[in-house]
């Protein structure tokens, strides 16, 4: 079974400072996806970034990239000049890429709090 | 386009009674599933479902029924509500059961934040 690890239940970043969160993944599978979602203080689940498995080139988003170390099953996300508004609960969570019920299911890490300080 | 919708928000429980949260799409994705997230846990899939009349269980199904009668809608059941099952959960949709890649993302609710006393 697939399991997704946020070693990191809290970090704190300056305002306008760049952050890293962790996240590490176990799966026997070749093909997958991986995702960073935010949850900011309203509950929301809002999709920060993706990075599909079989592509080599780290995914960024404006201010978002990832480290994804496909060998070491390591898939980092690095928010760039960090803004008040980043502060929320994130998740990195799994997908495979293989169609089909279950497997069309997320998991979740345990999820970072990250606070910006201004 | 509304998205994917969940009613109540919020919603307090004695020990023992029955509610439905209501969960509804109209994105006419076929695949449907139902989250609780609790502290340090993150998400746990409770149960899922890859059409109308066809769902199965996930990975925390007990205390939960579920059915989809129609594509849009997916209702969750606590049929005897416990203390274990104060949580916020959530609604998530996409296109496909089936299909992979960036046209298969999931869509989430807003949440509903149950507590059982």
């Amino acid at each position: 079974a697939q399991t997704v690890t946020q070693s990191q239940p809290e970090m704190s970043v300056q305002e306008a400072e760049t952050v890293t969160l962790s996240c590490t993944y176990d799966t026997s599978e070749s093909d997958y996806y991986l995702f960073w979602y935010k949850q900011p203080p309203s509950r929301q689940m809002i999709l920060v970034i993706r990075q599909e498995a079989y592509k080599q080139q780290n995914a960024t988003e404006n201010r978002f990239s990832v480290n994804f170390q496909k060998a070491a099953k390591s898939f980092s996300l690095k928010i760039s000049d960090s803004q008040l508004g980043d502060a929320a609960m994130y998740f990195c969570a799994y997908r495979s890429a293989f169609g089909g019920g279950a497997t069309n299911k997320l998991i979740f890490g345990t999820g970072t709090l990250l606070a910006v300080q201004p | 386009n509304a998205g994917v919708t969940q009613t109540p928000k919020f919603q307090v429980l004695k020990t023992g009674q029955s509610m439905t949260l209501q969960c509804a799409q109209d994105m006419n994705h076929e695949y449907m599933s139902w989250y609780r997230q609790d502290p340090g846990m993150g998400l746990r899939l409770i149960h899922y479902s890859v059409g109308a009349g066809i769902t199965d269980q996930g990975e925390v199904p007990n205390g939960y029924n579920v059915s989809r009668s129609t594509t849009e809608d997916f209702p969750l059941r606590l049929l005897s509500a416990a203390p274990s099952q104060t949580s916020v959960y959530f609604c998530a949709s996409s296109y496909s059961a089936v299909a992979g890649g960036r046209t298969n993302e999931q869509y989430f609710g807003p949440g509903t934040r149950l507590t059982v006393t």
